[in-house]
């Protein structure tokens, strides 16, 4: 069983366009994230909503839409894609109490603009 | 913004090898957790470290909270092909996560 799930893992689209990413944890967790990866590998977190409600809001864009319909999905939307935002995107999840941090990271979108 | 350095950036060693890393931050933190990238996937909790001074084994490595709360280590014994790829630390605080830069490993045979 995949515990947290990414989709599409490849996406290749043009710049202008608007594209979304998926998100789905089967561990129960009450926190998600979106994390971005350049290409020198530097992960930078995005957002985090905990409960469905957003708790960290990082310096992004607000061409960049997280969506949290319930706490098992975090979607990113994406709008009027730009070249600078190729890079690979990664959602996670932890349980955010009890002192409990550890975080389980997706396997990955990777996203290139053309 | 919190910073973690880790070094070294890059190492080569020979298997059966052991491996040390280390990750230091002006910042104090809560919790500190080291990962493991391969290419194209994401990055795996090793060990999680949640009190200053604690020391966690996960079967061959080892990691250490320091003391201060601003460092951590690694360890890895008796290296193996399979152990190349990057190692991040994070330093967590409230709801947020600071990854160092990483530490590439490769392992010759």
């Amino acid at each position: 069983d995949t515990a947290v799930s990414q989709t599409p893992k490849y996406l290749v689209t043009q710049m202008g366009n608007d594209k979304s990413i998926k998100c789905e944890q089967n561990l129960g967790h009450d926190t998600m994230y979106w994390y971005k990866q350049d290409s020198k590998k530097f992960l930078k977190i995005m957002f985090s909503y905990n409960n469905k409600e957003l708790i960290i809001n990082e310096t992004v864009p607000n061409r960049f839409s997280p969506k949290s319909p319930d706490k098992a999905h975090l979607n990113l939307h994406i709008n009027s894609l730009e070249l600078g935002d190729s890079a690979v995107y990664f959602c996670a999840s932890s349980q955010g109490r009890g002192g409990d941090y550890e975080q389980y990271f997706g396997p990955g979108t990777r996203l290139t603009v053309t | 913004g919190q910073q973690l350095n880790q070094s070294p950036q890059s190492m080569f060693i020979q298997e059966g090898e052991d491996v040390s890393m280390n990750c230091t931050s002006s910042s104090i933190f809560n919790t500190w957790l080291w990962y493991k990238q391969e290419p194209g996937e994401g990055p795996v909790l090793l060990i999680a470290l949640y009190k200053a001074g604690e020391l966690t084994s996960n079967g061959r490595l080892t990691a250490q909270f320091g003391i201060t709360r601003k460092d951590s280590f690694l360890n890895i014994s008796a290296s193996i092909p399979s152990d190349v790829g990057i190692y991040f630390c994070a330093g967590q605080w409230g709801q947020n996560f600071v990854f160092g830069p990483g530490t590439r490993l490769s392992v010759l045979p």
